[in-house]
Protein backbone atom coordinates (compact mmCIF):
# COMPACT_ATOMS: atom_id res chain seq x y z
CA UNK A 1 0.00 0.00 0.00
CA UNK A 2 0.91 3.66 -0.50
CA UNK A 3 2.49 5.33 1.92
CA UNK A 4 1.42 9.35 0.61
CA UNK A 5 -1.22 9.61 -1.24
CA UNK A 6 -2.32 13.13 -3.34
CA UNK A 7 -6.01 13.68 -4.57
CA UNK A 8 -6.95 14.89 -7.37
CA UNK A 9 -4.04 13.36 -9.65
CA UNK A 10 -4.60 15.91 -12.66
CA UNK A 11 -6.32 19.30 -12.05
CA UNK A 12 -7.33 21.93 -15.06
CA UNK A 13 -8.70 25.04 -13.30
CA UNK A 14 -8.81 28.80 -14.69
CA UNK A 15 -7.05 31.68 -13.49
CA UNK A 16 -8.52 32.94 -10.56
CA UNK A 17 -10.03 29.33 -9.21
CA UNK A 18 -9.82 28.26 -5.50
CA UNK A 19 -7.81 25.34 -5.76
CA UNK A 20 -7.00 22.41 -3.00
CA UNK A 21 -4.40 20.16 -3.33
CA UNK A 22 -4.89 16.96 -0.68
CA UNK A 23 -2.34 14.67 0.64
CA UNK A 24 -2.53 11.89 3.08
CA UNK A 25 -0.21 9.55 5.00
CA UNK A 26 -0.58 6.21 6.51
CA UNK A 27 2.92 5.58 8.73
CA UNK A 28 2.22 7.97 11.11
CA UNK A 29 5.35 10.25 9.99
CA UNK A 30 5.61 13.45 11.85
CA UNK A 31 6.58 15.95 9.40
CA UNK A 32 5.47 16.54 5.62
CA UNK A 33 6.07 18.79 2.99
CA UNK A 34 4.83 20.35 -0.22
CA UNK A 35 7.25 20.85 -3.05
CA UNK A 36 6.21 22.14 -6.32
CA UNK A 37 8.41 20.80 -9.93
CA UNK A 38 9.06 22.67 -12.56
CA UNK A 39 11.18 21.40 -15.53
CA UNK A 40 14.78 21.96 -15.16
CA UNK A 41 14.75 23.43 -11.90
CA UNK A 42 14.80 19.99 -9.69
CA UNK A 43 11.91 20.70 -7.01
CA UNK A 44 11.23 23.95 -4.44
CA UNK A 45 9.98 23.78 -1.50
CA UNK A 46 6.65 25.42 -0.79
CA UNK A 47 5.71 24.56 2.61
CA UNK A 48 6.05 22.21 5.77
CA UNK A 49 5.48 21.39 8.96
CA UNK A 50 7.02 19.76 11.63
CA UNK A 51 4.24 18.42 13.34
CA UNK A 52 -0.11 19.67 13.82
CA UNK A 53 0.86 23.12 15.69
CA UNK A 54 4.10 23.66 13.27
CA UNK A 55 3.78 25.24 9.73
CA UNK A 56 6.05 26.58 8.33
CA UNK A 57 7.05 28.80 4.64
CA UNK A 58 9.30 27.54 2.67
CA UNK A 59 11.59 29.37 -0.40
CA UNK A 60 8.18 30.15 -2.52
CA UNK A 61 5.24 30.28 0.05
CA UNK A 62 3.75 33.46 -1.63
CA UNK A 63 0.37 32.83 -3.13
CA UNK A 64 0.16 29.54 -1.43
CA UNK A 65 -1.77 28.89 1.86
CA UNK A 66 -1.46 25.00 3.74
CA UNK A 67 -3.57 23.29 6.61
CA UNK A 68 -2.37 20.33 8.79
CA UNK A 69 -5.44 19.32 9.76
CA UNK A 70 -4.65 15.63 11.28
CA UNK A 71 -0.89 14.34 11.76
CA UNK A 72 -2.04 12.60 8.58
CA UNK A 73 -3.16 14.94 6.57
CA UNK A 74 -1.80 18.02 4.69
CA UNK A 75 -3.28 19.99 2.07
CA UNK A 76 -2.15 22.76 -0.11
CA UNK A 77 -4.33 25.69 -1.13
CA UNK A 78 -4.18 28.24 -4.07
CA UNK A 79 -6.27 30.98 -3.24
CA UNK A 80 -6.74 32.49 -6.32
CA UNK A 81 -4.65 30.14 -9.04
CA UNK A 82 -2.77 31.80 -11.78
CA UNK A 83 -1.12 30.31 -14.97
CA UNK A 84 2.39 30.34 -13.55
CA UNK A 85 1.67 28.15 -11.20
CA UNK A 86 1.13 25.12 -13.60
CA UNK A 87 3.48 22.86 -12.63
CA UNK A 88 3.89 19.04 -10.67
CA UNK A 89 2.90 19.37 -7.23
CA UNK A 90 4.44 16.76 -4.62
CA UNK A 91 3.59 16.36 -1.13
CA UNK A 92 6.19 13.99 1.20
CA UNK A 93 6.27 12.81 4.77
CA UNK A 94 9.07 12.05 7.10
CA UNK A 95 10.01 11.33 10.49
CA UNK A 96 9.29 7.87 11.31
CA UNK A 97 10.04 7.21 14.92
CA UNK A 98 13.64 6.35 15.90
CA UNK A 99 14.65 7.31 11.87
CA UNK A 100 18.04 9.40 11.24
CA UNK A 101 18.56 9.32 8.08
CA UNK A 102 16.44 12.38 6.89
CA UNK A 103 14.41 10.49 4.57
CA UNK A 104 10.88 11.75 2.88
CA UNK A 105 8.80 9.49 1.16
CA UNK A 106 6.74 10.78 -1.85
CA UNK A 107 3.31 10.89 -3.19
CA UNK A 108 2.69 10.44 -6.88
CA UNK A 109 2.03 14.16 -7.63
CA UNK A 110 -0.57 16.00 -8.69
CA UNK A 111 -0.28 17.66 -12.34
CA UNK A 112 -2.06 21.33 -12.08
CA UNK A 113 -2.83 23.63 -15.07
CA UNK A 114 -4.13 26.97 -14.74
CA UNK A 115 -5.38 28.28 -17.76
CA UNK B 1 22.64 29.24 2.86
CA UNK B 2 22.58 24.92 1.84
CA UNK B 3 22.75 24.07 -1.84
CA UNK B 4 23.27 21.07 -4.57
CA UNK B 5 24.59 21.32 -7.89
CA UNK B 6 24.42 18.37 -10.47
CA UNK B 7 26.09 17.80 -13.65
CA UNK B 8 23.57 18.96 -16.33
CA UNK B 9 21.77 16.58 -18.02
CA UNK B 10 20.29 15.29 -20.41
CA UNK B 11 22.83 12.02 -20.71
CA UNK B 12 21.61 9.57 -22.90
CA UNK B 13 23.87 6.21 -22.91
CA UNK B 14 23.66 2.96 -24.07
CA UNK B 15 22.54 0.03 -22.53
CA UNK B 16 25.98 -1.77 -20.42
CA UNK B 17 27.48 1.91 -20.20
CA UNK B 18 29.34 3.00 -17.32
CA UNK B 19 27.51 5.85 -15.69
CA UNK B 20 28.60 9.13 -13.76
CA UNK B 21 25.63 11.67 -12.90
CA UNK B 22 28.05 14.92 -10.55
CA UNK B 23 26.90 16.14 -7.53
CA UNK B 24 28.38 18.90 -5.51
CA UNK B 25 26.72 20.60 -2.24
CA UNK B 26 27.28 22.94 0.06
CA UNK B 27 26.28 23.22 3.71
CA UNK B 28 27.00 24.56 7.43
CA UNK B 29 27.01 21.39 9.72
CA UNK B 30 27.35 17.58 8.73
CA UNK B 31 24.57 17.08 6.38
CA UNK B 32 23.13 13.61 5.41
CA UNK B 33 23.04 13.41 1.37
CA UNK B 34 20.72 11.30 -1.02
CA UNK B 35 20.09 10.28 -4.29
CA UNK B 36 16.23 10.21 -5.40
CA UNK B 37 15.11 8.45 -9.04
CA UNK B 38 11.82 9.52 -10.34
CA UNK B 39 10.44 7.23 -13.30
CA UNK B 40 8.79 8.51 -15.79
CA UNK B 41 5.03 9.42 -14.28
CA UNK B 42 5.67 8.90 -10.93
CA UNK B 43 7.02 10.62 -8.17
CA UNK B 44 10.64 10.43 -6.25
CA UNK B 45 11.45 7.96 -4.64
CA UNK B 46 14.95 7.10 -2.61
CA UNK B 47 17.53 4.94 -4.34
CA UNK B 48 20.41 5.61 -2.02
CA UNK B 49 21.54 7.69 1.12
CA UNK B 50 24.98 8.43 2.90
CA UNK B 51 24.90 9.74 6.65
CA UNK B 52 28.49 10.52 7.14
CA UNK B 53 31.90 11.28 5.74
CA UNK B 54 33.22 8.29 3.02
CA UNK B 55 30.34 6.83 3.72
CA UNK B 56 29.32 4.39 0.95
CA UNK B 57 25.43 4.24 -0.09
CA UNK B 58 24.61 1.73 -2.39
CA UNK B 59 21.23 0.08 -4.22
CA UNK B 60 20.77 -1.30 -7.51
CA UNK B 61 23.91 -1.67 -8.52
CA UNK B 62 24.34 2.38 -8.28
CA UNK B 63 27.29 3.47 -5.67
CA UNK B 64 27.82 6.62 -4.75
CA UNK B 65 30.65 7.99 -1.40
CA UNK B 66 30.19 10.75 0.52
CA UNK B 67 33.62 12.98 0.17
CA UNK B 68 33.57 15.39 2.30
CA UNK B 69 37.25 16.97 0.92
CA UNK B 70 35.48 17.27 -2.07
CA UNK B 71 32.26 18.00 -1.16
CA UNK B 72 31.18 15.88 -3.40
CA UNK B 73 28.40 12.82 -3.84
CA UNK B 74 28.73 11.46 -7.38
CA UNK B 75 26.39 8.56 -8.64
CA UNK B 76 27.98 5.71 -10.23
CA UNK B 77 26.70 2.61 -12.00
CA UNK B 78 28.89 0.01 -14.27
CA UNK B 79 26.42 -1.09 -16.55
CA UNK B 80 23.27 0.22 -17.19
CA UNK B 81 19.92 -0.62 -18.31
CA UNK B 82 17.23 0.60 -20.37
CA UNK B 83 14.88 0.11 -17.03
CA UNK B 84 17.32 3.17 -15.56
CA UNK B 85 15.99 5.25 -17.70
CA UNK B 86 14.67 8.30 -15.13
CA UNK B 87 15.08 11.59 -13.73
CA UNK B 88 18.21 11.40 -10.88
CA UNK B 89 18.12 14.13 -7.93
CA UNK B 90 21.06 14.81 -5.20
CA UNK B 91 20.10 16.08 -2.37
CA UNK B 92 21.07 17.16 1.17
CA UNK B 93 19.86 17.20 4.16
CA UNK B 94 21.25 19.59 6.70
CA UNK B 95 20.35 18.54 10.11
CA UNK B 96 23.45 17.83 12.06
CA UNK B 97 23.46 14.46 11.82
CA UNK B 98 20.39 14.07 14.52
CA UNK B 99 17.19 14.16 12.77
CA UNK B 100 15.30 14.36 9.85
CA UNK B 101 15.34 18.07 8.53
CA UNK B 102 14.33 19.56 5.02
CA UNK B 103 15.88 18.54 1.71
CA UNK B 104 17.64 21.07 -0.98
CA UNK B 105 17.46 19.31 -3.87
CA UNK B 106 19.92 19.88 -7.13
CA UNK B 107 17.80 20.54 -10.43
CA UNK B 108 17.93 16.99 -11.63
CA UNK B 109 19.58 15.09 -14.14
CA UNK B 110 17.53 13.36 -17.10
CA UNK B 111 19.09 9.95 -18.36
CA UNK B 112 17.99 8.09 -21.19
CA UNK B 113 19.55 4.55 -21.77
CA UNK B 114 19.01 3.06 -25.27
CA UNK B 115 18.88 -0.82 -26.23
Amino acid sequence: DADVTQTPRNRITKTGKRIMLECSQTKGHDRMYWYRQDPGLGLQLIYYSFDVKDINKGEISDGYSVSRQAQAKFSLSLESAIPNQTALYFCAASGERGSRSGEQFFGPGTRLTVL
Amino acid sequence: GNSVTQMEGPVTLSEEAFLTINCTYTATGYPSLFWYVQYPGEGLQLLLKATKADDKGSNKGFEATYRKETTSFHLEKGSVQVSDSAVYFCALSDDGGTSYGKLTFGQGTILTVHP
